[in-house]
């Protein structure tokens, strides 16, 4: 039982780049989350699911897409990547019932941009 | 100040030690959750205390909530090397299935 496997786990893009992070969870869980991670900054969310098809914005949606095609997986895009983007992007899941369900967190994926 | 903001910044204690950290938080709640970070590692939940539970225990880990105060704590008892890592409050917007995450407290415990 893997939990949530985010993938890849390091990548340096240069500006004007595109790129797709992949999140897969085996956990059958309903919610899906992408979330960024900088110094000082805590955890900000970027976009969630609550089901395969359906997608919202979160906090800090700006320059990212994603899609969530499968149940299993929630991708990450960066259409034209910039140095702001610089972070640790982290993928959670939770239950059905996510508001009342502890989420679950991939190991992340580090993302430098030149 | 956004919600959920953890409470200190940083904690350095001697192992064997009790480790307290808080987080106060803005809106009404249903519940709250604390999660540990290890350095590298995503995020792993810790315990959830409802809004009508006013004490929670797990293991070495016991958590508070006063709605009334809009306020959490987290102690950790008799700390060892191993909780070295930082600590999260996480509450829900209200309203909606999303989370707010403070910026953490970071626990150093030393040998």
């Amino acid at each position: 039982n893997a939990g949530v496997t985010q993938t890849p786990k390091f990548r340096v893009l240069k500006t004007g780049q595109s790129m797709t992070l992949l999140c897969a969870q085996d956990m059958n869980h309903e919610y899906m989350y992408w979330y960024r991670q900088d110094p000082g900054m805590g955890l900000r969310l970027i976009h969630y699911s609550v089901g395969e098809g359906t997608t919202a914005k979160g906090e800090v949606p700006d320059g990212y897409n994603v899609s969530r095609l499968k149940k299993q997986n929630f991708l990450l895009g960066l259409e034209s990547a910039a140095p702001s983007q610089t972070s640790v992007y982290f993928c959670a899941s939770s239950k059905e019932t996510g508001g009342n369900q502890p989420q679950h967190f991939g190991d992340g994926t580090r993302l430098s941009i030149l | 100040s956004q919600q959920g903001e953890e409470d200190p910044q940083a904690l350095s204690i001697q192992e064997g030690e009790n480790a307290t950290m808080n987080c106060s938080y803005k809106t009404s709640i249903n519940n709250l959750q604390w999660y540990r970070q290890n350095s590298g590692r995503g995020l792993v939940h810790l315990i959830l205390i409802r809004s009508n539970e006013r004490e929670k225990h797990s293991g070495r880990l016991r958590v508070t909530l006063d709605t009334s105060k809009k306020s959490s704590s987290l102690l950790i008892t008799a700390s060892r090397a191993a909780d070295t890592a930082s600590y999260f409050c996480a509450t829900p917007t209200s309203g909606t299935y999303k989370y707010i995450f403070g910026t953490g407290t970071r626990l150093k415990v030393l040998a």
